[in-house]
């Protein structure tokens, strides 16, 4: 019950596009949902992140959908740039848990030039 | 305002020894949280220190233990090493305040990539 499924897992964009991630998560507890931003060699980096009380949260170019029934949420990238390939991971956390996260399996994006 | 130090950077370590990795958090954050990423996957939750206790455990054997100071700095031990264990090992730190109330962002660290031989 603690799982969070991502997909898919790589994406290539050309560089304008959009790119679009999917997770769904299973505990109805969790109630907080960041999106983070991997280089390699690097630790994650937050992105941006949703709570179940809106459907949508744009910060940029980035922007995240959450559908509570389906237990559901995406992040999407517009305009993708080519500095945008990275490995990006949803999690998922509850309130009290002092943010310990469950991560999803990570989307390898590539924004080809 | 230094982040998340986590050291060091890179480690070897032969099967069966035993290790220890470091992590200093983002200034003014009381919880320390540990997390094993393997190649290719999510990092996993190893367990979080607060008030230099072990609050929370994620499904990881007694081999990992911590440790956390009164300057909330942080101690990752592993014994016995075993191959799987080759990952990279990831520190996040976070403030809880006041306590089950609402908590901050986590902040990673860069992680120590361990490698066992």
């Amino acid at each position: 019950q603690q799982q969070v499924k991502q997909s898919p897992q790589s994406l290539i964009v050309q560089k304008g596009g959009i790119s679009i991630i999917n997770c769904a998560y299973e505990n109805t507890a969790f109630d907080y949902f960041p999106w983070y931003q991997q280089f390699p060699g690097k630790g994650p980096a937050l992105l941006i992140a949703i709570r179940p009380d809106v459907s949508e949260k744009k910060e940029g170019r980035f922007t995240i959908s959450f559908n509570k029934s389906a237990k559901q949420f995406s992040l999407h990238i517009m305009d993708s740039q080519p500095g945008d390939s990275a490995t990006y991971f949803c999690a998922a956390s509850r309130t009290g848990s002092a943010r310990q996260l469950t991560f999803g399996s990570g989307t390898q994006l590539t924004v080809l030039p | 305002d230094a982040g998340v130090t986590q050291s060091p950077t890179h480690l070897i370590k032969t099967r069966g020894q035993q290790v220890t990795l470091r992590c200093s958090p983002k200034s003014g954050h009381d919880t320390v949280s540990w997390y094993q990423q393997a190649l290719g996957q999510g990092p996993q939750f190893i367990f979080q220190y607060y008030e230099e206790e072990e609050r929370q455990r994620g499904n990881f054997p007694d081999r990992f233990s911590g440790h956390q100071f009164p300057n909330y700095s942080s101690e990752l031990n592993v014994n016995a090493l075993l191959l799987g264990d080759s990952a990279l090992y990831l520190c996040a730190s976070s403030l809880v305040f006041p306590r089950g109330k609402w908590d901050t962002e986590a902040f990673f660290g860069q992680g120590t990539r361990l490698t066992v031989v």
